[in-house]
């Protein structure tokens, strides 16, 4: 069973466009939950899905931010014209239930040039 | 807020035990108390987790106090591959927001040859 899987690994953004992270959740598992974790700081969660809806956004900033799960293929994470403040890590997990154990991915490593 | 405390680091020699508190005097009857941990540049990864009673699995083993206001995770065995930040996470209930983990600063855990 193939673990949670996330594309690219790394990703190198000039000011100003758009970054697209796509996370495939593990096998069975309907709850998706993205967390960023800046340089040398904890992991934040940003927000939690389910199967085409949003559960709780309340980690995601107001503007340029935004995610969805579509009924078929991977959850996206998406940031429109990206700023040097938004390079971090973006780890994207997926549980088979809400508040079950989660599986993490290896991260986007989102570097702003 | 996490409310968890959590020594910022501990240092262990390989193949000796290792003991990571975790106070958590707020926890809720509805939460479990998970542990993850973060290897250098990878994503988080589950160790166990557990609600009243100790438990072990072939990671690691989480002595839970009678009050539930402390737990400590036990590595039998360190190795230099538990080297790592360890998270202690109350999840469930009254832990998070819709099932969202919150990460606190956790425990840098050295280990010397």
């Amino acid at each position: 069973n193939a673990g949670v899987m996330q594309n690219p690994r790394h990703l190198v953004r000039r000011r100003g466009q758009e970054a697209r992270l796509r996370c495939s959740p593990m096998k069975g598992h309907s709850h998706v939950y993205w967390y960023r974790q800046l340089p040398e700081e904890g992991l934040k969660f940003m927000v939690y899905l389910q199967k085409e809806n949003i559960i709780d956004e309340s980690g995601m900033p107001k503007e340029r931010f935004s995610a969805e799960f579509p009924k078929e293929g991977p959850s996206i994470l998406r940031i429109q014209q990206v700023v040097r403040g938004d390079s971090a890590a973006y780890f994207c997990a997926s549980s088979p239930f809400v508040a079950d154990t989660q599986y993490f991915g290896p991260g986007t490593r989102l570097t702003v040039l | 807020d996490a409310k968890t405390t959590q020594p910022n680091s501990m240092e262990s020699n390989e193949e000796e035990p290792v003991h990571l508190p975790c106070n958590h005097s707020t926890i809720s009857g509805t939460d479990y108390i998970h542990w993850y941990r973060q290897l250098p540049s990878q994503g988080p990864e589950y160790v166990i987790h557990g609600l009243t009673s100790n438990v072990n699995n072939r990671m690691a083993s989480l002595a839970i106090a009678e009050d539930r206001k402390s737990s400590t995770l036990i590595l039998h065995r360190a190795t230099l591959r538990d080297a790592a930040v360890y998270y202690c996470i109350r999840h469930g209930g009254g832990g998070g927001s819709q099932g969202n983990l919150i990460f606190g600063k956790g425990t840098k855990l050295s280990v010397k040859p």
